[in-house]
């Protein structure tokens, strides 16, 4: 199947940094990405939809300076947590999907976030 | 709007006994619907899912659901279950404008 590469898996950075996640798909072109927020024990709520080359969709709720999304590629998307703070701190994941490959979105295996 | 609603937040089954997890979903439009398995601080994976055809669908690892228009249900099954199957589960539904919704998870326990 496709495989879709998140990174890092994990990072620890001070409040008030930045932090950018970066989405990769292996051996696909990925038309569609989406964000995902997985607060422990709890569903994955979604961020954002971004498409290659046009600015991202946001969700309600969802800062969009604060979370700030490129798709500047076929193959990459990132996410960059602008000035985070502690309870920014969560799991987030990214997924993919291809016109070609149908209704299947591919996974990242997620990035956790701590935020200190 | 759509939105997927899991029975149980947690489900414990003995080894070699029947898997069960419930899932309703609400839905203006055919769905399509799907189940997925995390393990711990990974992604997810998909087992199976449902977009057009036949109702009873195959998935990895001897899962499969079933789609019931009349119930709105997708219910998740698997025959014998095995303790590499201990994980969270999740069942989703989009309506085709690619937004992916997900329930709140089932979290399964097996017991030895």
């Amino acid at each position: 199947g496709a495989v879709v590469s998140q990174h890092p898996s994990w990072v620890i950075c001070k409040s008030g940094t930045s932090v950018k996640i970066e989405c990769r798909s292996l051996d696909f072109q990925a038309t569609t990405m989406f964000w995902y927020r997985q607060f422990p024990k709890q569903s994955l709520m979604l961020m954002a939809t971004s498409n290659e080359g046009s600015k991202a969709t946001y969700e309600q709720g969802v800062e969009k300076d604060k979370f700030l999304i490129n798709h500047a590629s076929l193959t990459l998307s990132t996410l960059t947590v602008t000035s985070a703070h502690p309870e920014d701190s969560s799991f987030y994941i990214c997924s993919a999907k291809s016109l070609s490959l149908n209704t299947e979105a591919f996974f990242g295996q997620g990035t956790r976030l701590t935020v200190v | 709007a759509q939105s997927v609603t899991q029975l149980g937040s947690h489900v414990s089954v003995s080894e070699g006994a029947l898997v069960l997890l419930r899932c309703n979903y609400s839905s203006s439009v055919p769905p399509y619907l799907f189940w997925y398995v995390q393990y711990p601080n990974q992604g997810l994976q998909l087992l199976l899912k449902y977009t057009t055809g036949a109702t009873l669908v195959k998935g990895i690892n001897g899962f499969e659901a079933e789609f019931k228009k009349s119930e709105t249900s997708f219910h998740l099954t698997k025959p014998s279950a095995h303790m590499s199957d201990a994980a969270e589960y999740f069942c989703a539904v989009s309506d085709r404008d690619d937004k992916i919704i997900f329930g709140k998870g089932t979290r399964l326990h097996i017991l030895p």
